[in-house]
């Protein structure tokens, strides 16, 4: 059975400080793994597509890689607007199993 | 980027009512659709997957004849919840994507329901 797991499950920062969230995963035949950006009370907003090891893609202060085995979003030097939960999936064969998330808060 | 609307944003209904929920892609065409589920604090669960012109893939332990779902054209989607009860009250948020491959799902901003 396809796994996602994200840790932390919540994640507290100063502004400033830099940090990285984890997606692990186990699944038989990846084909995509995609982060997402969730506010309260809406939808997730698309924030990144990985396709393969080895890639990395960049967004402002985020910045995503992924492995093997997982993925990690690292967030520089955050601001209080990047508080909120991020969401990682994993797409096997065209349907998507989701991480329960990571909600992060940043300090001003 | 591609743009999903929900309509309405929040109901509030009677219990025993039906409630329809409507999806669509603003910007692009979905080859499919997707809705979910999602609790407090939890995260999205997958009610079902439909393709445009064909009959929706229900997820274990979804009630098709509760959550009716209809893909009738590339760009719309429905979801009726039929006879309501109070243990319906949820988020629910539908996302579509262009194709059957590994495209990106795009989802819409949710619909809150409460069955008093």
């Amino acid at each position: 059975e396809d796994q996602v797991t994200q840790s932390p499950e919540a994640l507290r920062l100063q502004e400033g400080e830099s940090s990285s969230l984890n997606c692990s995963y186990t699944v038989s035949g990846l084909r995509g793994l995609f982060w997402y950006r969730q506010d309260p009370g809406k939808g997730p907003e698309f924030l990144f597509t990985l396709y393969s090891a080895g890639e990395e893609k960049e967004k402002e202060r985020l910045k995503a890689t992924l492995t093997k085995k997982e993925s990690f979003l690292h967030i520089t030097a955050p601001k209080p607007e990047d508080s909120a939960t991020y969401l990682c999936a994993v797409q096997v064969f065209g349907k998507s199993t989701f991480g329960d998330g990571t909600t992060l808060t940043v300090k001003p | 980027g591609a743009v999903v609307s929900q309509h309405p944003s929040r109901v509030i209904c009677k219990s025993g009512t039906s409630v329809k929920i409507e999806c669509r892609s603003l910007d692009f065409q979905a080859t499919t659709m997707f809705w979910y589920r999602q609790f407090p604090k939890k995260s999205l669960m997958l009610m079902a997957t439909s393709n445009e012109g064909s009959k929706a893939t229900y997820e274990q332990g979804v009630e098709k004849d509760k959550f009716l779902i209809n893909h009738a054209s590339l760009t719309l989607s429905t979801l009726t919840v039929t006879s309501a009860h109070p243990e319906d009250s949820s988020f629910y948020i539908c996302s579509a994507r262009t194709g059957t491959g590994v495209e990106t799902q795009y989802f819409g901003p949710g619909t809150r329901l409460l069955v008093l």
